[in-house]
């Protein structure tokens, strides 16, 4: 079956405006996860769903960022009043908690470049 | 805080010898590591995950290790071919099955 999808694949905004990426992720899993990875960095966690769980959002990295999960499917990352800090990639993961143990499946990720 | 910890710098090895790359944690043990190998512009992809109960995990050619009294995993890629050259990320879990990363390492195998 098809993978997680993201979008877009690539954003380039003005400092100061909102954006929105989108996450698709497989069907069937539970569990949604966003990540954000700067250039030459590991992942660093943002935030994580579990069907109707209250999401943990400990990883935001402030009130600017915010996510929510429709339907326990389709997931929205906003970013509002994006800096220039904020560029990065963004990567999308879902994982079934069908089993013992999760191994997480990415998305392609998607390039915020904030100009 | 828990912390993985991977060398930061690039290991560049001669196809057909075998690569390890180092994970080490801090605190407490977790309940399982996981690697994933992540190429330029994609996303991670799993590989492999190791229990804390487990010294040793293999699939294919490659291998991981668990040392609890270290609080290191190691991974070997036996026969190394140019086509493994990405970058490998050791991860570890948290509560809610939340991963924490290492920075990842770089791994070229020249021909």
């Amino acid at each position: 079956g098809a993978g997680v999808s993201q979008s877009p694949s690539n954003k380039v905004t003005e400092k100061g405006k909102d954006v929105e990426l989108r996450c698709d992720p497989i069907s069937g899993h539970t569990a949604l996860y966003w990540y954000r990875q700067s250039l030459g960095q590991g992942l660093e966690f943002l935030i994580y769903f579990q069907g109707n769980s209250a999401p943990d959002k400990s990883g935001l990295p402030s009130d600017r960022f915010s996510a929510e999960r429709t339907g326990g499917s389709v997931s929205t990352l906003t970013i509002q009043r994006t800096q220039q800090e904020d560029s990065a990639v963004y990567l999308c993961a879902s994982s079934s908690q069908a089993g013992l143990v999760y191994e997480q499946y990415f998305g392609p990720g998607t390039r915020l470049t904030v100009t | 805080s828990q912390k993985i910890e991977q060398n930061s710098e690039a290991l560049n090895i001669q196809e057909g010898k075998t690569a390890t790359l180092t994970c080490n944690y801090t605190n407490y043990s977790p309940a399982y590591l996981q690697w994933y190998r992540q190429d330029p512009g994609r996303g991670p992809v799993f590989l492999l995950l190791i229990r804390e109960n487990e010294k040793e995990k293999r699939k294919e050619r490659l291998k991981v290790t668990f040392d609890t009294t270290l609080k290191q995993s190691l991974f070997h890629i036996t026969a190394s071919q140019p086509a493994d050259s990405a970058t490998y990320l050791c991860a570890r879990n948290n509560a809610g099955n939340m991963l924490t990363f290492g920075g990842g390492t770089r791994l070229m195998v020249k021909p």
